[in-house]
């Protein structure tokens, strides 16, 4: 079974500072990546995803994430936040497995406050 | 407008006392997920249904079942909530099983 590790439970910053939050999986066979938020109030949604190709992806708002396949990592990066992005940040994994896959499994999150 | 919607927004049940979440989509997918997510946690996977296929987690207690009646809807039956089962439920689906999901709301339930 895959497991997901996000290093930072609680991440503070300023206003236009760069951001990078870190994500790490377990699991040796092929799996799509994602990274989904969940504002205040909000039900989660998807950031951006990974599935194959260009192992860097754009998502929305100006996040974007680098799949290293050698670190099995994916870590999330901005580079400059705005208070608006004060969320929840998830990072989940999909492995796929016998012509399908297996559902998400998620990380614990990361609480991101952005200070005005 | 919403797309995945869950009733109730909250559900407040008795030690023991069965209680059913609702979990409706309007976009016609085929993957429908129920996750539980307990405060300062990761949602966890507790079961899902490929059409009419249900795939259920391995740690996923027995206390917890699900039904799919057509592709629109699918519930959540806790037949005998403990205390520790106050959590929030999220519904989610996807067109297919490696697609991106679309969550609801979710369903925060309190067990007295």
């Amino acid at each position: 079974a895959q497991s997901v590790s996000q290093h930072n439970h609680h991440v503070i910053l300023s206003e236009a500072a760069s951001l990078e939050l870190g994500c790490n999986y377990s699991y040796g066979g092929t799996v799509n990546l994602f990274w989904y938020v969940q504002y205040p109030g909000q039900h989660l949604q998807l950031l951006l995803k990974y599935f194959s190709g260009d192992p860097l992806v754009k998502g929305i708002k100006g996040f974007e994430a680098e799949f290293i396949k050698s670190k099995f990592s994916f870590n999330l990066r901005k580079p400059s936040v705005q208070w608006s992005d004060t969320a929840e940040y998830f990072c989940a994994v999909n492995a796929q497995s016998g012509g399908g896959a297996d559902g998400l499994t998620f990380g614990k999150g990361t609480h991101l406050i952005i200070q005005p | 407008d919403a797309m995945v919607i869950q009733n109730p927004r909250y559900q407040v049940t008795q030690f023991g006392k069965p209680v059913t979440l609702s979990c409706s989509q309007t976009l016609n997918h085929n993957v429908m997920y129920w996750y539980q997510q307990k405060s300062s946690q990761a949602p966890k996977l507790l079961f899902h249904y490929y059409d009419k296929d249900f795939n259920n987690e391995a740690d996923t207690p027995d206390n917890f079942q699900s039904r799919r009646p057509n592709t629109s809807f699918c519930f959540l039956d806790i037949r005998s909530p403990g205390l520790g089962d106050a959590a929030m439920y999220l519904c989610a689906t996807s067109r297919t099983a490696v697609e991106k999901l679309f969550f609801g709301s979710g369903t925060q339930l309190s067990v007295l």
